[in-house]
């Protein structure tokens, strides 16, 4: 199947600093592409959705100018958490899809905010 | 609004037994649905994605079955192994309403298969 890396795989930073997350799809081109938090023994919360060239979408309750969201080509994406607090601490996860096909899932990121 | 249910919510078997978890889903406007895999502190692993006009899908020794009218599919692992421990999610593509070119996913179901 089709291959998205993420880096890095994890980072330790100090509240309120910023991070920034790059998603790649690596052998294809992605038409879309996601990121997901997901908080431990839980199933994956979707924070946005970004397509190459335009603004991201964001869900309900997620804060934009929080979470900025950069969709720079169609192979990579990039999710900066600005000033992290320790609540943002999280396993962050990206994915990539072509169309309504199969959706491809990156390894996820695990942040932690001192 | 799309759920997804998944049961159980966590099995445990021994080895070479033959298992199904179920997945159920209240919104049948989908365009397809995928069962994923998920190690600990891990992402997801794509195992099975099955269409909407599709009533099955085979891998090795797992098969996923989708009945779109009652909303349900399973996935059937044959011989289970301590290595398909993990945890199971369905995801449903949504066709329509507010989560439209959205997965919607199950809590998943955690897997372990004892030696």
């Amino acid at each position: 199947g089709a291959v998205v890396s993420q880096h890095p795989s994890w980072v330790i930073c100090k509240s309120g600093t910023s991070v920034k997350i790059e998603c790649r799809s690596l052998d294809f081109q992605a038409t879309t592409m996601f990121w997901y938090r997901q908080f431990p023994k839980q199933s994956l919360m979707l924070m946005a959705t970004s397509n190459e060239g335009s603004k991201a979408t964001y869900e309900q309750g997620v804060e934009k100018d929080k979470f900025l969201i950069n969709h720079a080509s169609l192979t990579l994406s990039t999710l900066t958490v600005t000033s992290a607090h320790p609540e943002d601490s999280s396993f962050y996860i990206c994915s990539a899809r072509v169309a309504k096909a199969e959706q491809y899932f990156g390894p996820g990121t695990r942040l932690t905010v001192t | 609004k799309q759920e997804v249910t998944q049961i159980p919510a966590a099995l445990s078997v021994p080895e070479g037994e033959n298992l199904v978890l179920n997945c159920s889903f209240t919104d049948s406007a989908i365009y397809n649905l995928q069962w994923f895999r998920q190690d600990p502190g891990k992402g997801l692993t794509s195992l099975l994605l099955i269409q909407s006009s599709q009533r099955e899908q085979t891998s090795g020794r797992l098969n996923a079955s989708l009945d779109k009218s009652s909303g349900r599919s399973t996935l059937y692992i044959a011989a289970s192994q301590p290595g398909d421990s993990a945890t199971y999610l369905c995801a449903v593509l949504n066709a329509g309403g507010t989560s439209y070119g959205k997965l919607t996913f199950g809590q998943g179901t955690i897997l372990t298969v004892h030696p």
